[in-house]
């Protein structure tokens, strides 16, 4: 069975500083999916970004980025110059090809003003 | 991406009743998945529903407790059997819109209450 790991139960960061939020997995699959879910207070699950196993390119969207180590079965999330509204509870998934998706135990990050 | 909406958004319910929870999606999508968010914890798939078969249940999730219904490709309901004080959660739908994709939107989550 897949399982996702998420040694951060909380976190915090000043506005507009650096922060990287840490997730480990494990499986026997070479080809699979990972993600990071952005769950601010409202509840709404949102898409941060996603990494496929077989691109060695770490993903990136805008302020967020990843350091995918496939070897080390590590995918962490980096969020430059954190802003208020990246307040929120911070999940890594993975997902196999079958669309069976496993969620961490989540990271709460809070930006301090 | 999908634009996903749940119905009710909350509710609090009564030990030993049922509530069914409806998921609508504004575009045709294959698959749409079921998952519970207990109090202060992570997501856990309840089920896979897919359009024109009988829902993918997980490991300790059963269709006699969480019965679900797929008429067409745009929607999808859960219904939570029976409920207890153990059945409070958040209830998220999401899809996967297909399209080699991969990757899960969600809807707005149903938070249930059993008192």
């Amino acid at each position: 069975a897949q399982t996702v790991t998420q040694s951060q139960p909380e976190m915090s960061v000043q506005e507009a500083e650096t922060v990287t939020l840490s997730c480990t997995y494990d499986t026997s699959e070479s080809n699979y999916y990972l993600f990071w879910y952005k769950q601010p207070p409202s509840r709404q699950m949102i898409l941060v970004i996603r990494q496929e196993a077989y691109k060695q390119q770490n993903a990136t969207e805008n302020r967020f980025s990843v350091n995918f180590q496939k070897a080390a079965k590590s995918f962490s999330l980096k969020i430059s110059d954190s802003q208020l509204g990246d307040t929120a509870m911070y999940f890594c998934a993975f997902m196999k090809k079958s669309n069976d998706m496993r969620f961490g135990a989540g990271t709460r990050l809070t930006v301090k003003p | 991406s999908a634009v996903i909406s749940q119905k009710p958004s909350r509710d609090i319910c009564q030990r030993g009743t049922s509530l069914t929870i409806q998921c609508q999606v504004d575009s045709q999508v294959t698959m749409m998945f079921w998952y519970r968010q207990q109090p202060g914890q992570s997501l856990t798939l309840i089920a896979t529903a897919n359009q024109g078969s009988e829902a993918t249940y997980e490991s300790g999730f059963v269709i006699d407790k969480f019965p679900i219904s797929r008429p067409n490709l745009t929607f999808s309901t859960l219904t939570v059997s029976n409920m207890s004080p153990e059945d409070s959660s958040i209830y998220l739908c999401s899809v996967d819109e297909g399209q080699g994709h991969r990757e899960q939107y969600f809807g707005p989550g149903t938070r249930l209450t059993v008192t």
